[in-house]
């Protein structure tokens, strides 16, 4: 069954630190989409990235960065030179698309979250 | 503001009352999602509705949840006979037209507390 396993529940670093966030998941299809998606104190998700089951490479955007294996099955986020302001809740989801196992509408399928805490 | 609206923001209720929630998603957005998210757990699927359409609803908890979109914009979560097990804060997200797998735009959610 399709599945997202972030280990880490809680993570707590002090400003300028580097932290990775893990991300496991568990699927039966060839063909998905991973996620991560920050939920800072407001409550609200903001996307962050979407990567595609087909697309190994890893990616960077400013200070973070993130690394894709299919060998594995993980998909873990990394923040170079943390920020308070980068203190939230990480999500990392997971979207199944092939044809093989009916596919999704495209809803997503969640770990339950890090909180990370920087500090100043 | 044109991200996902979601009305009201915060509802009390007793135990035994209906609720009703409303999501207006990003206007070209075709797409609607409604989630739950319990405390200390990512967000869990209820359903989905592609345009007025409702794809999938065999996630939403009970015969007691139900989703309307009927003119294939707002939509609607009514909860009859809320229970305290409900209190949770209620998601709405949308995506646009192209692409079944897109990033979802995420509202602000509606926190639901049954006393």
């Amino acid at each position: 069954a399709q599945k997202v396993t972030q280990a880490q529940t809680e993570i707590s670093v002090v400003e300028k630190e580097d932290v990775t966030l893990d991300c496991v998941y568990e699927t039966r299809d060839t063909t998905y989409y991973l996620f991560w998606y920050k939920q800072p104190p407001s409550g609200e998700l903001v996307f962050l990235i979407r990567r595609n089951s087909f697309d190994e490479q890893n990616e960077i955007s400013g200070r973070y960065s993130w690394n894709f294996q299919k060998s594995t099955s993980s998909f873990n986020f990394t923040i170079t030179a943390s920020q308070v302001v980068d203190s939230a809740v990480y999500f990392c989801a997971l979207s199944e698309a092939g044809r093989n196992y009916g596919g999704s509408q495209g809803n997503l399928i969640f770990g339950k979250g890090t909180k990370l805490s920087v500090k100043p | 503001d044109t991200g996902v609206s979601q009305n009201p923001r915060h509802k009390i209720t007793k135990r035994g009352q209906n609720v009703t929630f409303r999501c207006d998603p990003i206007s070209e957005h075709n797409r609607l999602y409604w989630y739950r998210q319990t405390l200390g757990q990512g967000p869990e699927f209820l359903t989905y509705f592609q345009n007025e359409a409702q794809l999938e609803k065999s996630r939403l908890l009970s015969d007691r949840f139900s989703a309307e979109r009927p003119k294939g914009s707002f939509s609607t979560l009514e909860i009859q006979r809320t229970e305290q097990g409900d209190s949770a804060m209620y998601l709405c997200a949308s995506s646009p037209p192209a692409g079944l797998h897109n990033e979802q735009f995420f509202g602000p959610g509606t926190r639901l507390t049954v006393l």
